[in-house]
C-alpha cells in the first residue's frame, strides 16, 4: 500500500510568492494533517483537515491555509512568502484522527523542503 | 498549555551500549504520548505510542518507553543500540480530543560511536 506522497520534495520561491504544495494520504485516510519543521521553532501543528474541512488549527498567520478535496487530498497554501518561512512542511494521514484516534497511527510523508530567497 | 521537553538536545553513544533519551511533559489530564524517529531528509515513523494501561511500553525496532505520572515523563529506551540508531528523536504529546494535533518535543539527536 502506497505512503503518503508530498509533492514537490524541493521548492524555491523567493520573498513575497505564493506557493501550494501537495499531499496525497494512503488510501482510505481522510484525515490529514500539516506541519512545519525548522530548526528553530522545531516541529510545529499547523492544521488538520477531515471530510473536506478544518477541524484543529495551530498558531500560524492567515498567510497558512489548507484545503482538502473530496478523494482526501490536501494542500496547503502559503501567500506572501517571507525568509522565516523556510522550512520542511510535513503531511500526516490517519483513518479517522480526532477522538477516534485511541489505536490509530499517524503516518508521515517524506516533506516538502520550502525555501525561501 | 500542553507541552514537551527533552532537555538532551544532542546524545553520543557507543554501539552496543545502551540508550536512554529523556521526555518530560506538561498535560492537565492523562496524555497521548508518542516517540518517533527522522532520519536525515525523511519524514517521521512512530516508535511507539502510549494511550493507556501497562505503563512499560515496546515499541519497533527494539525500543521501550516507560510511562511515569509521577514524574510526568515518558523516557525512551534501548539495551543495545545499533550504528543504524543514529537519528533524531522527537517525543510528542497530544490530547483525546485532538489526537492528530500533536506538540513535538524539540529532539534529541542520537549519534553513534563505533
Amino acid at each position: 500500500k502506497a505512503g503518503v506522497t508530498q509533492t514537490p520534495r524541493y521548492l524555491i520561491k523567493t520573498r513575497g510568492q505564493q506557493v501550494t504544495l501537495s499531499c496525497s494520504p494512503i488510501s482510505g485516510h481522510r484525515s490529514v494533517s500539516w506541519y512545519q519543521q525548522t530548526p528553530g521553532q522545531g516541529l510545529q501543528f499547523l492544521f488538520e483537515y477531515f471530510s473536506e474541512t478544518q477541524r484543529n488549527k495551530g498558531n500560524f498567520p492567515g498567510r497558512f491555509s489548507g484545503r482538502q478535496f473530496s478523494n482526501s487530498r490536501s494542500e496547503m497554501n502559503v501567500s506572501t512568502l517571507e525568509l522565516g518561512d523556510s522550512a520542511l512542511y510535513l503531511c500526516a494521514s490517519s483513518l479517522a484522527g480526532g477522538a477516534d484516534a485511541t489505536n490509530e497511527k499517524l503516518f508521515f510523508g517524506s516533506g516538502t523542503q520550502l525555501s525561501v530567497l | 498549555a500542553q507541552s514537551v521537553t527533552q532537555p538532551d538536545i544532542h546524545i553520543t553513544v557507543s554501539e552496543g551500549a545502551s540508550l536512554e533519551l529523556r521526555c518530560n511533559y506538561s498535560y492537565g489530564a492523562t496524555p497521548y504520548l508518542f516517540w518517533y524517529v527522522q532520519s536525515p531528509g525523511q519524514g517521521l515513523q512512530l516508535l511507539l505510542k502510549y494511550f493507556s494501561g501497562d505503563t512499560l511500553v515496546q515499541g519497533i525496532k527494539g525500543f521501550e518507553a516507560e510511562f511515569k505520572r509521577s514524574q510526568s515523563s515518558f523516557n525512551l529506551r534501548k539495551p543495545s543500540v545499533h550504528w543504524s540508531d543514529a537519528a533524531e528523536y522527537f517525543c510528542a504529546v497530544a490530547s483525546y480530543s485532538s489526537a492528530s494535533k500533536i506538540i513535538f518535543g524539540s529532539g534529541t539527536r542520537l549519534s553513534i560511536r563505533p
